[in-house]
């Protein structure tokens, strides 16, 4: 079995302040796990990924993730928001159990930065 | 890092037409590529798993005369979505898998929005 739970549906933050973003998993399965973004009217983009490797996961424009087994959680974060910042966010897990791999994308959280 | 790429990015197209989205791996081969679609407010939906050299296979409640799939090469599968209507109108993202590298793994394509009219 496997799941992801982005915890907040919406989070609205300041300019300059932090940014966490939720994403709790459960997998059966040795899970890879990712932060996607999409901006408005735009694809996903991959921001940053985890895979059996450094448990601190650093990607693009700022945001960090620390995979945290023992909590099952993947959250996301950023030491500053931007006003770029402002999209939906997506916590993939990808579960790989021999040559099978399911995957299961959470619902999103959209961030709101306020100027 | 993998990148996956997906042709267009957006389309518009007449009802009663076909559409054919693109979906290439660029720095890796792909011996299976899989078919998302989005629907608003909800997360994304399997469609089919795409293997090179195989039928693909599909999920329950997608119609494969309709959402036609070809692997054709290990970079590259195509979706048609034959005599297109409205409700077919969505965001549609493929993703590849990488069987190299430290733990195999899936990357996801920017998506194709498309809308029929």
């Amino acid at each position: 079995a496997q799941s992801v739970t982005q915890l907040d549906s919406h989070v609205s933050v300041s300019e300059g302040t932090p940014v966490l973003l939720r994403c709790n998993y459960s997998s059966s399965y040795s899970p890879s796990l990712f932060w996607y973004v999409q901006h408005p009217n735009k694809g996903l983009q991959l921001l940053l990924k985890y895979t059996s490797a450094a448990t601190l996961v650093k990607g693009i424009n700022g945001f960090e993730a620390e995979f945290k087994k023992s909590e099952t959680s993947f959250h996301l974060t950023k030491p500053s928001a931007h006003m770029s910042d402002a999209a939906e966010y997506f916590c993939v897990v990808v579960g790989n159990s021999g040559g099978y791999q399911k995957v299961t994308f959470g619902t999103g959280t959209k961030l709101q930065v306020i100027p | 890092g993998a990148v996956v790429s997906q042709h267009p990015s957006r389309v518009i197209c007449k009802s009663g037409t076909s559409v054919k989205i693109e979906c290439r791996s660029l720095d890796f081969q792909a011996t299976t590529m899989f078919w998302y679609r989005q629907f608003p407010k909800q997360s994304l939906m399997l469609m089919a798993t795409s293997n090179e050299g195989s039928k693909a296979t599909y999920e329950q409640g997608v119609e494969k005369d309709k959402f036609l799939i070809n692997h054709a090469s290990l970079t590259l599968s195509t979706l048609t979505v034959t005599s297109a209507h409205p409700e077919d109108s969505s965001f549609y993202i493929c993703s590849a898998r990488d069987p190299t590298g430290w733990g195999e793994t899936q990357y996801f394509g920017p998506g194709t929005r498309l809308l029929v009219l």
